[in-house]
C-alpha cells in the first residue's frame, strides 16, 4: 500500500518568513495530493490540493509543488502569520481509490 | 449544524467494554469515512462508505471493530472488547461526491480505555 513520509516533524518560523514542508510517497499510482491543517482539538481541514496532471498550484499565500518523477510534493507558505500555527498533514491517494494515506504531520509554530 | 457532527466528544471506558461512536455527516454528502488518530500521528484510514455500503473496510484493525451506515446518512463505529491500544481520537469525515476529493472532518471522538 501507499506510504507517505513527511518532514520536518516540527518547524518554527519567524512571522513574515516562509515555511516549507516536504512529503514523499511510494505508490506511483497515486494521483491526488491534498494538504490538511489541524488546529488543537479540531478535525483536519483542507487548505490546498493538487492532482498529478499539474506541477504547481497556488492559492494566495499557499502553494503546492509536485514532482511525479521523484515522488515528492511540498507545501509552501509565504508571509507567515501567527494564525498559520497548527499541525499540517500531507496525504496521497489514487483518486479512484478512496483510501487517503496521511503523513505523520508537521507542527508549525510562527514566532511573532 | 452545517458541519460533520461526532458524539460523544469524549469517552472513557474500561478495558473489555463495548463502545459506540456516532457520526452525523454533512447533509447530502454521499461518502463517509472513519479515521483513527493516535497522539502525534496522522489520521489512519479505517473504513469508507459510499451510501449504505462499506466500499472499503480494509483499514479496520481486527474483527472487534465494525461500522454501519444503515440509511446512508448517520454512521456508527462499534468497538467490542476494548483494549488500551484502542485509545485514540476517532475522526469521521464526509465528502460531497465523486468529483471532489475534499474531506470534511468532524472534531473527533476521543476514546480512552483504562
Amino acid at each position: 500500500g501507499e506510504n507517505v513520509e513527511q518532514h520536518p516533524s516540527t518547524l518554527s518560523v519567524q512571522e513574515g518568513d516562509s515555511a516549507v514542508i516536504k512529503c514523499t510517497y511510494s505508490d506511483s499510482a497515486s494521483n491526488y495530493f491534498p494538504w490538511y491543517k489541524q488546529e488543537l482539538g479540531k478535525g483536519p481541514q483542507l487548505i490546498i490540493d493538487i492532482r498529478s496532471n499539474v506541477g504547481e498550484k497556488k492559492d494566495q499565500r499557499i502553494a503546492v509543488t509536485l514532482n511525479k518523477t521523484a515522488k515528492h510534493f511540498s507545501l509552501h507558505i509565504t508571509e507567515t502569520q501567527p494564525e498559520d500555527s497548527a499541525v499540517y498533514f500531507c496525504a496521497a491517494s489514487n483518486f479512484g481509490n478512496e483510501k487517503l494515506t496521511f503523513g505523520t504531520g508537521t507542527r508549525l509554530t510562527i514566532i511573532p | 449544524g452545517a458541519g460533520v457532527s461526532q458524539t460523544p466528544s469524549n469517552k472513557v471506558t474500561e478495558k473489555g467494554k463495548y463502545v459506540e461512536l456516532r457520526c452525523d455527516p454533512i447533509s447530502g454528502h454521499t461518502a463517509l469515512y472513519w479515521y483513527r488518530q493516535s497522539l502525534g500521528q496522522g489520521p489512519e484510514f479505517l473504513i469508507y462508505f459510499q451510501g449504505t455500503g462499506a466500499a472499503d473496510d480494509s483499514g479496520l484493525p481486527n474483527d472487534r471493530f465494525f461500522a454501519v451506515r444503515p440509511e446512508g446518512s448517520v454512521s456508527t463505529l462499534k468497538i467490542q472488547r476494548t483494549e488500551r491500544g484502542d485509545s485514540a481520537v476517532y475522526l469521521c469525515a464526509s465528502r460531497k461526491g465523486e468529483n471532489t476529493g475534499e474531506l470534511f472532518f468532524g472534531e473527533g471522538s476521543r476514546l480512552t480505555v483504562l
